[in-house]
């Protein structure tokens, strides 16, 4: 069955930096993009970046262009989520999620990893 | 600010049928992007619940419907069951943002 498994989380100050990261396994791990998708304690849903199955396409929300950037090692099947000069506002549970190849939604959730940006 | 609008709650009674509406514009939903839904238990990750406008993933009971009209989409729970009792997101790709958007999300209590 499908898995992505999450780590990476804590709590850091601001400006500081981060990293986390999603295995894997249950599926083809190369032929799918993935996502990363945040959730602010009490708020709705916010996509935050996708990167393409090959890597060769990244994209990103406004919000944290220039400052994260998604990556993955397909010999790992592991994606990242690298997040430079956090700001209060990062702080959230951050998803990873499947992007299937037949439209444009996540089909499976990691479990989900709190990062907190606070002094 | 949500791209997507949802009512904050909606409820009904167990047996009842609830509808919760999407409400989006000429950039996303009413650019030909579908309408996905997702349902989320407090304290857990969001579950994929309806894809495609009206598709339902395996396991999912065919109490859930969806439907989308015009630069909005739909979801329809009928026979409420205690267990429904999440909160809702729908979802859209937006050509303006050039990125994936969300609903608010709606609060379904059942009575």
């Amino acid at each position: 069955q499908v898995q992505l498994v999450q780590s990476g989380g804590g709590v850091v100050q601001p400006g500081r930096s981060l990293r986390l990261s999603c295995a894997a396994s249950g599926f083809s791990f190369s032929s799918y993009g993935m996502h990363w998708v945040r959730q602010a304690p009490g708020k709705g849903l916010e996509w935050v970046a996708v990167i393409w199955f090959d890597g060769s396409n990244k994209f990103y929300a406004d919000s944290v262009k220039g400052r994260f950037t998604i990556s993955r090692d397909n010999s790992k099947n592991t994606v990242y989520l690298q997040m430079n000069s956090l700001r209060a506002e990062d702080t959230a549970m951050y998803y990873c999620t499947r992007y299937p190849g037949n439209g444009r939604y996540f089909d499976y959730w990691g479990q989900g990893t709190l990062v907190t940006v606070s002094s | 600010q949500s791209v997507l609008t949802q009512p904050p709650s909606v409820s009904g009674a167990p047996g009842q049928r609830v509808t919760i509406s999407c409400t989006g514009s000429y950039s996303n939903i009413g650019a030909g992007y579908d309408v996905h839904w997702y349902q989320q238990v407090p304290g857990t990750a969001p579950k994929l619940l309806i894809y495609g406008n009206n598709n339902r993933p395996s396991g999912v009971p065919d109490r859930f419907s969806g439907s989308k009209s015009g630069t909005s989409g739909s979801l329809a729970i009928t026979g409420l069951q205690a267990e429904d009792e999440s909160d809702y997101y729908c979802q859209a790709y937006d050509s303006s943002l050039s990125g994936w958007v969300f609903g608010g999300g709606t609060t379904l209590t059942v009575l």
